[in-house]
């Protein structure tokens, strides 16, 4: 199975701010990876799929870049409705799988 | 946009069965890839598994064997079958479509295996 990690584990930031969360893949994927946003009690929503294609309605504030092993998702400039967990998911190869998550928090 | 709402859920003893529907609103239904994520309380999410518009199938291998994924265009419906329920399959299910990526997703519903 292709293991999917993530960094940091939580993140404390304060609106305005440029975030980076790192993903990485026990294996190249390719761009066979997608980014999710998830707030406390909802289901996951879609931001990028292919690494770095923004899902349509999704501010352009989010963008995502990599490919092989390393990801990154970047938000540009924080606003108070991005606080929320960030999980990326690898759909290279079954089983998918997903990373543990980045929770952003305010600072 | 294509709606998800699944039904279903439920509290349910160890070694028991429950089946999940998930409804989809659109005419393109018949041709989506389906899938089930759950995610345990507090946890992250875990695929569990995926019908192609063919029916071919694919599962985890926690699930492999005890859960089935049929679905019935008829009734723009996909279900999820869970046998032998265990104390670990105690989550909220997620259906969603599957390009690969999930999107869009169901509401969620709630199982819970206790006794």
């Amino acid at each position: 199975d292709i293991q999917m990690t993530q960094s940091p584990s939580t993140l404390s930031a304060s609106v305005g701010d440029r975030v980076t969360i790192t993903c990485r893949a026990s294996q190249s994927i390719s761009t066979w990876l997608a980014w999710y946003q998830q707030k406390p009690g909802k289901a996951p929503k879609l931001l990028i799929y292919k690494a770095s294609t923004l899902q349509n309605g999704v501010p352009s504030g989010f963008s995502g870049s990599g490919s092989g092993t390393d990801f990154t998702l970047t938000i540009s400039s924080l606003q108070p409705d991005d606080f929320a967990t960030y999980y990326c998911q690898q759909y290279s190869a079954y089983p998918y799988t997903f990373g543990p998550g980045t929770k952003l928090e305010l600072k | 946009e294509v709606q998800l709402a699944e039904s279903g859920g439920g509290l349910v003893q160890p070694g028991g069965s429950l089946r999940l529907s998930c409804t989809a609103s659109g005419s393109t239904f018949s041709t989506s890839y389906m899938s089930w994520v759950r995610q345990a309380p507090g946890k992250g999410l875990e695929w569990v598994s995926v019908i192609y518009s063919d029916e071919r199938k694919h599962y985890a291998d926690s699930v492999k064997g005890r859960f089935t994924i049929f679905r019935d265009n008829s009734k723009n419906t996909v279900y999820l079958q869970m046998d032998s329920l265990r104390v670990e399959d105690t989550a909220v299910y997620y259906c969603a479509n599957c390009e690969g990526w999930f999107g869009p997703w169901g509401q969620g519903a709630l199982v819970t295996v206790s006794s």
